[in-house]
């Protein structure tokens, strides 16, 4: 069964530090996966999809990419602020559980705090 | 901007109600999405649809059905609530693409069982 895992749990960096975010995923066989922000008691936001096929995306000051046959996707965050504080979750469509529209499967997510 | 608009942001039942959770889209998606969230447990999916009238179990079904009468809503139902159904529930759309298209989430809905 597909596993995401996400490390570190929680980060804390100085504004204007560089930083990456890890996910790793134990099934290559992926259709895509996709990176969300979270604040506080509220909904998840989409930040990236990626593609199987693809290798990285970029949006903004934000860029992920994909190391399908490794398991990995990292998020980076260039020149942190300190609205950038939330919680980082990546998730994955495996091709092996839950149908090719279904189920995303989650990590716990990484909290980030950026201090002024 | 893609839209999911969930009924409530907050809710208190009693044990043994019969609760709806009520998600609305309105980008025209095919593809429809319950999942709870628990701390130390993450997001677990409940149920999700495909198209009207059609339902899929997720990993946690038990204690749960849904409804999809129509394409943009997709409801959620404690058929007797329980207080281990205390969590936060989110609703998610996406379209439908080869290998499955970006999720797209709800607010979410805090729902206390008491």
């Amino acid at each position: 069964k597909q596993e995401v895992t996400q490390i570190p749990a929680a980060l804390s960096v100085p504004e204007g530090e560089n930083l990456v975010l890890n996910c790793s995923f134990t099934d290559s066989a992926i259709y895509n996966l996709q990176w969300f922000r979270q604040d506080p008691g509220k909904g998840l936001t989409s930040l990236l999809l990626i593609q199987s096929s693809q290798r990285e995306q970029t949006s903004g000051r934000l860029n992920a990419s994909l190391d399908k046959s490794s398991g990995r996707s990292t998020l980076y965050i260039a020149a942190s602020q300190p609205g950038d504080s939330a919680t980082y979750l990546c998730a994955v469509r495996s091709m092996n559980y839950g149908g090719s529209q279904g189920n995303l499967i989650f990590g716990k997510g990484t909290k980030l705090s950026v201090k002024p | 901007d893609v839209k999911v608009t969930q009924s409530s942001r907050y809710l208190v039942k009693r044990t043994g109600e019969k609760v709806f959770l009520e998600c609305v889209q309105d980008m025209d998606h095919e593809n429809m999405f319950w999942y709870r969230q628990d701390p130390g447990l993450g997001l677990r999916l409940i149920y999700f649809s495909y198209d009207v009238k059609m339902k899929e179990k997720g990993d946690i079904p038990e204690g749960y059905s849904v409804s999809r009468e129509k394409k943009e809503r997709f409801s959620l139902i404690l058929e007797s609530a329980s207080t281990n159904q205390t969590s936060m529930y989110l609703c998610a759309s996406s379209y439908w693409a080869a290998g499955g298209g970006e999720q797209f989430f709800g607010p979410g809905t805090r729902l206390t069982v008491l």
